[in-house]
């Protein structure tokens, strides 16, 4: 399985752009990148999922180099709503989560 | 609100007690999952059921009791649990038929062992 390494923390002000970036030096050929989002006291959500390349939704992008080695969650204007845990998994069946990233959001 | 129910929302109980934990999903999905979550810390995955079969067993003590009596429904029973049994209990649900999809996650049971 292979292992993901994020930032511990981060903080940002209201307004700004957020990217967030996990390291997965052994990625297997079949591992898909998903990102979820922790609030306290609840269950984690989805955000975005990708194999290669850059992933667009409604409330992220997802960068991924052709090497897949790495991938950068990227959250725009982000907001005091989006304070939580976010955590990159990568993997095809099993869900192995790692640290996540803290994201502080001041007004 | 989200489409995993899990109930009770919080759970107390002593020792010796003996109690279930329930998770509900209606969205056809046929893999089930629980996770037992510790305060600051992420998820770790506790079991897998596949089209109500386990599937994987993450080496959790056999204090804790998985079932799947069917293909919406998953239940944790719990005995002789210890203090550090005491967490955060997610369950979460996803269509097995591709290759990695998203899990849908409940917003757990909160555990107490006294």
């Amino acid at each position: 399985l292979a292992k993901t390494t994020q930032p511990i923390s981060m903080d940002s002000y209201e307004g700004q752009e957020v990217n967030i970036t996990c390291s997965h030096n052994n990625i297997a050929t079949n591992d898909y990148i998903t990102w979820y989002q922790q609030f306290p006291s609840q269950g984690p959500r989805f955000i975005i999922q990708g194999y290669k390349t850059k992933v667009t939704n409604e409330v992220a992008s997802l960068f991924i180099p052709a090497d897949r080695k790495s991938s950068t969650l990227s959250l725009p204007r982000v907001s005091l709503s989006d304070t939580a845990v976010y955590y990159c998994l990568v993997g095809t069946y099993k869900y192995i989560f790692g640290t996540g990233t803290r994201l502080k959001v001041l007004a | 609100d989200t489409e995993v129910t899990q109930t009770p929302k919080h759970l107390v109980m002593g020792m010796t007690n003996k109690k279930s934990l329930k998770c509900e999903q209606h969205m056809g999905h046929r893999a089930m999952y629980w996770y037992k979550q510790k305060a600051k810390k992420p998820p770790e995955l506790m079991f897998v059921y596949s089209y109500e079969k386990l599937s994987i067993n993450e080496s959790v003590p056999s204090r804790f009791s998985p079932e799947c009596p069917n293909s919406s429904l998953l239940n944790l029973h719990l005995h002789a649990l210890q203090p550090e049994d005491s967490a955060l209990y997610l369950c979460a649900s996803s269509p097995p038929d591709r290759i990695f999809q998203p899990q849908h996650f409940g917003d757990g049971t909160r555990l107490s062992i006294l």
